[in-house]
């Protein structure tokens, strides 16, 4: 089946650095992935959706300078959040093609 | 912009009875998917409804789509302690879903 993984799993940093995180398509090529946020108790909320070789697309209320999308292959696309403070600690996930293989998450803590 | 509206938003049963999430949207999907997320864990895709009226089932699980194609529900009959999590429907009509708030379900043995 198709799968997806998140880099890293978890993570934990201080207000002011930046982190990026990792969505791999394993076994097949995804032209389109999305990267959803999770807070605590609550539903998924589409960020953007990332073309391979093109800009992204956000949402509404997105901010597109502090939650970089680069999308350089078919297997991989980056969500980079820049100068991150504790509001941005939240559950991250994306998902691959229009099928939404998701990930398994990647948990960002930010002190 | 489109909304995906879920209920109930949470929901505790005796184990073996039944147990309904009910999703409406405001606009017309072209597709609703349904997932199930445990405590700690990430959605894990159920299925996926496209045609309008379409009733799909899983073992205890089934599945509607209306005919609108604007509203959806998941019904488990006779619940079990493994059916505890969150469920949430995702609709489409336009790239990425639209998930729902999501119903958390707890069952007591």
């Amino acid at each position: 089946g198709a799968v997806v993984s998140q880099h890293p799993s978890w993570v934990i940093c201080k207000s002011g650095t930046s982190v990026k995180i990792e969505c791999r398509s394993l076994d097949f090529q995804a032209t389109t992935m999305f990267w959803y946020r999770q807070f605590p108790k609550q539903s998924l909320m589409l960020m953007a959706t990332s073309n391979e070789g093109s800009k992204a697309t956000y949402e509404q209320g997105v901010e597109k300078d502090k939650f970089l999308i680069n999308h350089a292959s078919l297997t991989l696309s980056t969500l980079t959040v820049t100068s991150a403070h504790p509001e941005d600690s939240s559950f991250y996930i994306c998902s691959a093609s229009i099928e939404q293989f998701f990930g398994p998450g990647t948990r960002l803590t930010v002190l | 912009g489109q909304q995906v509206m879920q209920i109930p938003q949470y929901q505790h049963v005796q184990e073996g009875e039944d147990f309904t999430t009910y999703c409406n949207s405001s606009t017309t999907l072209s597709n609703i998917q349904w997932y199930k997320q445990r405590p700690g864990g990430h959605p894990v895709f159920l299925i996926q409804l496209v045609k309008s009226g379409e009733v799909k089932k899983q073992k205890r699980l089934t599945f509607q789509f209306g005919e609108a194609k604007k509203n959806s529900s998941l019904h488990i009959t006779a619940t079990q302690t493994t059916d505890v999590g969150t469920y949430f429907c995702a609709g489409r009509s336009g790239p990425g879903m639209r998930f729902g708030a999501g119903t958390r379900l707890t069952v007591k043995p």
